[in-house]
C-alpha cells in the first residue's frame, strides 16, 4: 500500500498569515494516463470532510481561492495564502491513484 | 443536487456483522466516472479508506480489511451496501460514504457488548 506522510501533524497560525501542508507519498502518484491523483480534504469541527483540490492543483468549485495545491511526484503541499478563522480543522492529503487509497494522518490548523 | 446519506445501526455487538446502506440521490449508480467509496473515523483520529464501487460494478478494498469487507450496490434502488463481518469494538467510528466532490452526514457506529 502507498504511505502517505503529512506534515505538520499541528499547525498553529495567526489570522491572516500563510498556512503550509506537506504531503509525501512512498511512491510516485504518477497514473498511467499521466494525470496525479492526489486530493486535499478538509474536515471542520464537527463535519464530513470536504474536498478542496483535485488532481494536485485543481480546486473544487466554491473552495476560495486562497487554497492552492502544488507538488509532484511524491511531493505535494497545500497553502493557504492568508488563514481565515473559518479554517480551523483538520486537513488530509489522499492519494486515488493506486487501489487501496490511502489518507495521510491529518493536520490540525488551528489559530494562534 | 448530489447528496448521500449513510443508514445503519448504531450499536452494534462484538463478532456481529454490521450492514451499512449508502443512498445516493441526483446522480444515477450506472453513470461513469461516479464510483462510492466508503471511509471510517475512529473517534478523534484518521480518516481510514475502506472500499470503493465502480460505475462498472468493479471494487476494491482496503488491505487489512479486506477479508471482513463486502461492498455492493442496487442500481434501481441508488444505494451502495457496505458489510463488515466480526466487529470488534476498535471498529467504532462515524462510517461515510462518498463520490470525494460529496460526502454524506456520516453514521457512527458504537460496537460494544
Amino acid at each position: 500500500d502507498i504511505v502517505m506522510t503529512q506534515s505538520p501533524l499541528s499547525l498553529p497560525v495567526t489570522l491572516g498569515q500563510p498556512a503550509s501542508i506537506s504531503c509525501r507519498s512512498s511512491q510516485s502518484l504518477v497514473y498511467s494516463d499521466g494525470n496525479t491523483y492526489l486530493n486535499w480534504f478538509q474536515q471542520r469541527p464537527g463535519q464530513s470532510p470536504r474536498r478542496l483540490i483535485y488532481k494536485v492543483s485543481n480546486r473544487d468549485s466554491e473552495v476560495p481561492d486562497r487554497f492552492s495545491g502544488s507538488g509532484s511526484g511524491t511531493d505535494f503541499t497545500l497553502k493557504i495564502s492568508r488563514v481565515e478563522a473559518e479554517d480551523v480543522g483538520v486537513y488530509y492529503c489522499m492519494q486515488g491513484t493506486y487501489r487501496p487509497y490511502t489518507f495521510g494522518q491529518g493536520t490540525k490548523l488551528e489559530i494562534k | 443536487q448530489v447528496t448521500l446519506k449513510e443508514s445503519g445501526p448504531v450499536l452494534v455487538k462484538p463478532t456481529e456483522t454490521l450492514t451499512l446502506t449508502c443512498t445516493v440521490s441526483g446522480f444515477s449508480l450506472s453513470n461513469a466516472r461516479m464510483g462510492v467509496s466508503w471511509i471510517r473515523q475512529p473517534p478523534g483520529k484518521a480518516l481510514e479508506w475502506l472500499a470503493h464501487i465502480s460505475s462498472n460494478d468493479e471494487k476494491s478494498y482496503s488491505t487489512s480489511l479486506k477479508s471482513r469487507l463486502t461492498i455492493s450496490k442496487d442500481t434501481s434502488k441508488s444505494q451502495v451496501v457496505l458489510t463488515m463481518t466480526n466487529l470488534d469494538p476498535v471498529d467504532t467510528a462515524t462510517y461515510y460514504c462518498s463520490t470525494w466532490t460529496k460526502w454524506g452526514q456520516g453514521t457512527l457506529v458504537t460496537v460494544s457488548s
